[in-house]
């Protein structure tokens, strides 16, 4: 499997706390993309980082993206309640392939 | 807005059965995806379709089919279906290029 892995699997932060979520992949990529998916729903895409970019943000996201050692980082800051959902790390491989990792599970406590 | 529909939220079926998920997209999008996802496993790309009529298997071909016929339609078929096919099954599409993907709201599929 090409799939990433994302770390940890499973993660649990009081509201206000800052939440970092790590992607590891196997393959080389064209692009980096994060998705968030609500309890039984469908993804929604979050950022996206080329391969020659090394951080992106959008409001209270910071992504980075390390190609040497083929990994990425989520932060959310200042966490919500409502940020509670999983999120996945998702590589543009050849030929339009794209693969997603196991997710990670994030819960934010009131 | 950009819409990708699931023919079905939730869908049982018997083992052996012939099973059609259908998924349509109104964005003129290139490309099609057809991904699984089960607890402790992520999404598992199936298929996917880079244009009409063309397709490549994704990771977990084995036990499914797909057609597209048309641009903005791309169904998955199990052709007989097992109870180890019970799953959320989740479409996608995205325009060519380095785009971000669409996704439907998914089809939870049980086989009994």
């Amino acid at each position: 499997s090409q799939q990433g892995e994302e770390d940890p699997q499973a993660l649990s932060i009081q509201e206000g706390e800052n939440a970092t979520m790590n992607c590891s992949y196997k393959t080389s990529i064209n692009n980096l993309q994060w998705y968030r998916q609500n309890s039984g729903r469908g993804l929604v895409h979050l950022i996206l980082i080329r391969s020659n970019e090394r951080e992106k943000h959008s409001g209270r996201l910071r992504v980075t993206l390390d190609t040497s050692k083929k990994s990425s980082s989520l932060l959310i800051t200042a966490s919500r309640a409502a940020d509670t959902a999983s999120y996945f790390c998702a590589t543009d491989q050849k030929a339009q392939k794209l693969v997603f990792g196991q997710g990670t599970r994030l819960t934010i406590n009131p | 807005d950009v819409k990708v529909t699931q023919s079905s939220r939730y869908l049982v079926k018997r083992t052996g059965e012939k099973v059609f998920l259908e998924c349509v997209q109104d964005m003129d999008h290139e490309n099609m995806f057809w991904y699984r996802q089960d607890p402790g496993l992520g999404l598992r790309l199936i298929y996917f379709s880079y244009d009409v009529k063309m397709k490549e298997k994704g990771d977990i071909p084995e036990g499914y089919s797909v057609s597209r016929e048309k641009k903005e339609r791309f169904s998955l078929i199990l052709e007989s279906a097992s109870t180890n096919q019970t799953s959320m099954y989740l479409c996608a599409s995205r325009s060519g290029g380095l785009t971000e993907a669409f996704f439907g709201q998914g089809t939870r599929l049980t086989v009994v």
